[in-house]
């Protein structure tokens, strides 16, 4: 069963922040969140993960809520190339964990 | 560079043939995964292995096979037992067999006819 919760699709303007939500309200103490997405006809690609404190790299911000049942990644400026299926995944690093897909967000960025 | 590849991107087979897809990573990761995605749909593990020679079923394991003999090859076999094989097929490999650094490959499309 997933253990996260996103809205299937959202439209946003090209050159504005993309906010995507997830939902994980059961989220254990030693699982991370991780923000994959994938672009038509291609591989998932690695955007970015967490545990607690809010993370920026070159590609994006996660903001995750104190109680960690919610979080948000940020594209603070989206351009027409940011248009994917955007993935929330919950997982720990235990060896022998796997990433579990669900179906993701279908983010639309629009000129 | 490092990366997986993945041949061939497009693949073609009469139905009840086996047909053998590739992947091969040179990233030096221990663990290698087999993804099967459906249109509209997220993606499901079909087989994963964590070390050479070791491999376990995912959630949809029926009707595939698949072989770890080297560290940087995971072949998968989709047989003639697979009732809908027609998908797009993701290979991936991780460093400890966690869920840290996913890399995926680009991805085989099968089409059975």
């Amino acid at each position: 069963d997933a253990k996260t919760t996103q809205p299937p699709s959202m439209d946003c303007a090209e050159g504005r922040a993309a906010n995507l939500p997830c939902n994980h309200s059961t989220i254990s103490g030693n699982e991370y969140v991780y923000w994959y997405r994938q672009i038509h006809s291609q591989g998932p690609q690695y955007i970015i993960h967490g545990l607690k404190n809010n993370e920026t790299n070159e590609m994006a911000s996660l903001i995750i809520t104190e109680d960690r049942k919610s979080s948000t990644l940020i594209l603070p400026h989206a351009t027409l190339r940011d248009t994917a299926v955007y993935y929330c995944i919950v997982s720990s690093m235990e060896y022998g964990n796997k990433l579990v897909f669900g179906a993701g967000t279908i983010l639309r960025v629009k000129s | 560079d490092g990366g997986i590849t993945q041949s061939p991107k497009y693949l073609f087979r009469k139905e009840g043939q086996n047909v053998t897809l590739s992947c091969e990573q040179n990233l030096n990761h221990d663990a290698m995964y087999w993804y099967r995605q459906d249109p509209g749909q997220g993606l499901r593990l079909i087989y994963y292995s964590q070390i050479v020679n070791d491999f376990q079923k995912g959630d949809i394991a029926e009707g595939y096979s698949v072989s770890r003999e080297k560290k940087e090859s995971f072949p998968l076999t989709v047989t003639s037992a697979q009732k809908n094989p027609t998908a797009f097929y993701l290979c991936a490999s991780s460093i400890q067999g966690g869920s840290m650094g996913y890399t995926f490959g680009s991805g085989t499309r099968l089409t059975v006819v």
